[in-house]
């Protein structure tokens, strides 16, 4: 059983559009976390959820919005896609914010 | 000038040989230091970590850390071509929680049969 799962994998869309990725975990943990890996491999933290609440969020444009219906899911929402957000977007949960956490296999974003 | 510096190769080693890796930082204040692995087209996975100086080993890799010269490394004995990976440095200050990590940009490494 996938313990950090985010769907969809592969995702390619047109400048302008508007996407979601979600991510759920079944591993009860109560930290889940947006991460952006470039094409260079250079992975960033764009926001981090405790229980439902942000307490993490680094300097994102705000075209993108995370959204936690509850601590088991970890919703990206971005408007008006830009070429620029091409990326791998993983999404990661960990027990609490001090223990390791443990990332899904990440969705592949291409605009064009 | 990024706080995380590392090679991001490809580092292509004979199976058998060893891997060394290695990364360097500025933040003099990073005390936990990781080493993540990656797979074609998967998510990271944690490998080990130290906290602070010394070293640690783990089966057939062992982490070093030189906070005197900002330096880290990580030594895989025996390469086995599933060895075959992405492998990233992160590392965190004691205060930043697990979701403040500083990610190096990553060695590619290839082991060929």
């Amino acid at each position: 059983d996938t313990a950090v799962s985010q769907t969809p994998k592969y995702l390619v869309t047109q400048m302008g559009n508007d996407k979601s990725i979600k991510c759920e975990q079944n591993l009860g943990h109560d930290t889940m976390y947006w991460y952006k890996q470039d094409s260079k491999k250079f992975l960033k933290i764009m926001f981090s959820y405790n229980n439902k609440e942000l307490i993490i969020n680094e300097t994102v444009p705000n075209r993108f919005s995370p959204k936690s219906p509850d601590k088991a899911h970890l919703n990206l929402h971005i408007n008006s896609l830009e070429l620029g957000d091409s990326a791998v977007y993983f999404c990661a949960s960990s027990r609490n914010g001090d223990t390791e956490a443990f990332f899904g296999q990440g969705t592949r974003l291409t605009v064009v | 000038q990024k706080e995380v510096e590392q090679d991001p190769g490809p580092l292509s080693v004979p199976e058998g040989a060893i891997v060394s890796l290695n990364c360097t930082y500025s933040n003099s204040a990073f005390q936990y230091f990781m080493w993540y692995r990656q797979y074609s087209r998967k998510g990271p996975e944690l490998l080990m970590y130290t906290y602070s100086s010394g070293n640690k080993e783990d089966g057939r890799f062992t982490a070093q850390v030189d906070k005197s010269s900002k330096y880290i490394s990580l030594f895989i004995r025996d390469s086995q071509p599933s060895d075959s990976a992405t492998y990233l440095c992160a590392m965190k200050r004691t205060t930043d929680s697990w979701g403040k990590l500083q990610f190096g940009a990553g060695t590619q490494v290839v082991v060929t049969p």
